[in-house]
C-alpha cells in the first residue's frame, strides 16, 4: 500500500524558515516524480513544486520560486521542502503527492499524504 | 498560466440523480486533464486522468469527457459518499493549475 507521511509543519514568524519532510513507502520511490501541493485554509489546491525521479530536475510555482527548495533522498525514500522567507500567504496545509507516471512523470497525482500544516504568523 | 474555471461553484443534487460538473481551460490543454474528489478533512483523491481514464479503484459511475478547453465530469447516480468538492487540474503546461472547485451538496 502506498503511504506518504508528511511532517515538519509548525507556526513560524514572517521571514522565517521551515523544512518539511515526506516519508514514502509502498512503492519504488526512486522510480517516481513527487510533488508538493498546498491548500490554504478553506481554499482550493495550488501546486507548489516537483522533483523528478532521479532528483535531476525540479520545478516551482512562481509564488515560491527563489524561496523554496525541493529535494529528495532516494536512499531514505524521503522528500523535502525547504521553505525560506516565509510570508503570511504561505499559510496552508502542505501535501506530498506521488505522480501517477514513472520516470519523468505525467504530472497527475495518484496518491497523497494527509498533509502538514504551516502557519506563518507573528 | 492556464486558468481553469469550474462551474457551477455549488451543485445541489438528490441521491440517485445525475451530476454534471464543468471545467473550462483558458487555452487548450489537449486531454491533459485530471479530476479529484476531496471530502472534509481528507486529502484529494484522483478520479480521472487523461480527461476520461478512471484511476484505480474508481467506480464506473464516475466518467470524464472533453478535450481542448471544455471538460465534463459526470456522476451517473449520486451516492451518499459522493457529496464532496471536485477539482479539475491541467497538466499540459507549466505551472500545473487547478480549478477553484465545485461543491456537490445534498439537495
Amino acid at each position: 500500500e502506498v503511504q506518504l507521511v508528511e511532517s515538519g509543519g509548525a507556526v513560524v514568524q514572517p521571514g522565517g524558515s521551515l523544512r518539511l519532510s515526506c516519508a514514502a513507502s509502498g512503492f519504488t520511490f526512486d522510480d517516481y516524480t513527487v510533488h508538493w501541493v498546498r491548500q490554504a485554509p478553506g481554499k482550493g489546491l495550488e501546486w507548489v513544486s516537483l522533483i523528478r525521479f532521479d532528483g535531476g530536475s525540479t520545478d516551482y510555482a512562481d509564488s515560491v520560486k527563489g524561496r523554496f527548495t525541493i529535494s529528495r533522498d532516494n536512499s531514505k525514500n524521503s522528500l523535502y521542502l525547504q521553505m525560506n522567507s516565509l510570508r503570511a500567504e504561505d499559510t496552508a496545509l502542505y501535501y506530498c503527492a506521488k505522480d501517477i507516471g514513472s520516470g519523468s512523470g505525467s504530472y497527475t497525482f495518484d496518491h497523497w499524504g494527509q498533509g502538514t500544516l504551516v502557519t506563518v504568523s507573528s | 498560466e492556464i486558468v481553469m474555471t469550474q462551474s457551477p461553484a455549488t451543485l445541489s443534487v438528490s441521491p440517485g440523480e445525475r451530476a454534471t460538473l464543468s471545467c473550462r481551460a483558458s487555452q487548450s490543454v489537449s486531454s491533459n486533464l485530471g479530476w479529484y474528489q476531496q471530502k472534509p478533512g481528507q486529502a484529494p483523491r484522483l478520479l480521472i486522468y487523461g480527461a476520461y481514464a478512471r484511476a484505480t479503484g474508481i467506480p464506473a459511475r464516475f466518467s470524464g469527457s472533453g478535450s481542448g478547453t471544455e471538460f465534463t465530469l459526470t456522476i451517473s447516480s449520486l451516492q451518499s459518499e459522493d457529496f464532496a468538492i471536485y477539482y479539475c487540474q491541467q497538466y499540459d503546461n507549466w505551472p500545473l493549475t487547478f480549478g477553484g472547485g465545485t461543491k456537490v451538496e445534498i439537495k
